[in-house]
């Protein structure tokens, strides 16, 4: 299986801060790649897929970039809603994995 | 309303046997490559498995601790998807969710049902 890594495993920030996550496969995946965000109690919501699309709805402060092994998630100006844990996952196999989660907590 | 409501969860004890279910509404279920994912308390997401359209062939794929154990399959006529859970361990427990990639490609869960909490407990 693929593995994903992410890192930080958390980050402290203030609103209008710049938040950068990354993820690492274990092994080349192209751009099959999502980002989802997590709030207590909540489902994900798809953020971000094929690596760089935004998904329809989501704010332009949220951006990703990447291909092959290495990968980020950007938040260009944090807002108070942003604050949750975000996951990184792999889509380039027919078992997909999920990165261990980043949580964005308030400085 | 396109919606996915999963059901079916509860207390069972180790070596215990449990069916969820995912009701889907809103959507062309019977095209969907429907999965199951998974959360115990306090941790981060587990793909379970999926499940292929009867059009692509029907067949599933499940991650590598639930091979064996644990069995998903659909019924398009009722909009419903399904996990068989048999042999199930403390390890289990979780928030069980169904998902599904309405943007046509495998992976890019855009729409996920609330979640149903299995306590695997003596």
């Amino acid at each position: 299986d693929i593995q994903m890594t992410q890192s930080p495993s958390s980050v402290s920030a203030s609103v209008g801060d710049r938040v950068t996550i990354t993820c690492r496969a274990s092994q080349g995946i192209s751009s099959w790649l999502a980002w989802y965000q997590q709030k207590p109690g909540k489902a994900p919501k798809l953020l971000i897929y094929a690596a760089s699309s935004l998904q329809s709805g989501v704010p332009s402060r949220f951006s990703g970039s990447g291909s092959g092994t290495d990968f980020t998630l950007t938040i260009s100006s944090l807002q108070p809603e942003d604050f949750a844990t975000y996951y990184c996952q792999q889509a380039n196999s027919f078992t997909l994995t999920f990165g261990q989660g980043t949580k964005v907590e308030i400085k | 309303e396109v919606q996915l409501v999963e059901s079916g969860g509860g207390l069972v004890k180790p070596g215990g046997s449990l069916r969820l279910s995912c009701a889907a509404s809103g959507f062309t279920f019977n095209i969907a490559w429907m999965s199951w994912v998974r959360q115990a308390p306090g941790k981060g997401l587990e793909w379970v498995g999926r499940i292929n359209s009867k059009t692509d062939g029907g067949t599933t794929d499940y991650a590598a601790p639930m091979k064996g154990r644990f069995t998903i399959s659909r019924d398009d006529s009722e909009n419903t998807l399904y996990l068989q859970m048999t042999s199930l361990k403390t390890e289990d427990t979780a928030v069980y969710y169904c998902a599904t990639d309405r943007l046509g490609i495998f992976g890019y869960f855009d729409l996920w049902g609330r979640g149903t909490l299995v306590t695997v407990s003596s």
